[in-house]
């Protein structure tokens, strides 16, 4: 089955410090992978995707084939930084399988 | 650009009652996606409409909840009888079609009590 995990519920770093949100997916074929952040009292946006290998608002995430993982990343995270962070995989019928979500608080 | 409006914003409603949620999609999009997030999970697919035709519904609940796209553009889903697990936030998404990025609505906080 399609699936994606998030391990971690609640992360919580220092402002400065580096942010990493854990994602692993299991798809035998080619996967295409998203994060979405849901900031407080806004609605879910798309941050990034994996084919566009882009960084947005300094975040970057690699996908790793061999370990089936996607995970997000910050050197230096900002207050502002803090929401709900979700990994989302489309599967082979275009519908997006989504992990439980991870929480980022970031502490002053 | 306009974002895909739903109302409303909440409701609470006893069980056994019906409930509708209504979905505006941004416009120009063909694919149109109804999730339900209950808390401390992330969303699940209920049904995927291509303009008017369903693409994937196999996790709605076809029984109690069912949903309609009938001009291609605007959505209502809709819960009768409604049960207490049913209190989630209802979300609405709209594509230009089935590949590319989705966009989000505020969502329907809905209270079975």
């Amino acid at each position: 089955a399609q699936r994606v995990t998030q391990p971690e519920k609640l992360l919580s770093v220092f402002k400065g410090a580096p942010v990493e949100l854990k994602c692993n997916y299991s798809y035998s074929g080619s996967p295409e992978l998203f994060w979405y952040v849901q900031y407080s009292r806004q609605r879910l946006q798309l941050l990034l995707r994996h084919i566009s290998r882009e960084s947005i608002k300094g975040f970057t995430a690699d996908l790793n084939k061999g370990e089936t993982s996607f995970h997000l990343k910050k050197p230096f995270a900002q207050e502002e930084d803090s929401a709900m962070y979700y990994c989302a995989h489309k599967g082979s019928n275009y519908q997006l399988i989504w992990g439980a979500g991870t929480k980022l608080i970031i502490k002053p | 650009e306009a974002g895909v409006a739903q109302s409303p914003r909440y409701k609470i409603i006893e069980k056994r009652q019906s409930v509708a949620f209504w979905c505006n999609p941004i416009s120009g999009h063909a694919t149109l996606y109804w999730y339900q997030q209950i808390l401390g999970q992330g969303p699940k697919l209920l049904i995927q409409f291509q303009n008017n035709g369903v693409v994937d519904d196999s996790q709605l609940p076809k029984d109690r909840f069912s949903a309609e796209r009938l001009k291609g553009v605007d959505s209502t889903l809709k819960i009768q009888p409604a049960k207490l697990e049913d209190s989630a936030v209802y979300l609405c998404a709209s594509s230009l079609n089935l590949r590319t990025e989705a966009f989000f609505g505020q969502g329907t906080r809905l209270t079975v009590v």
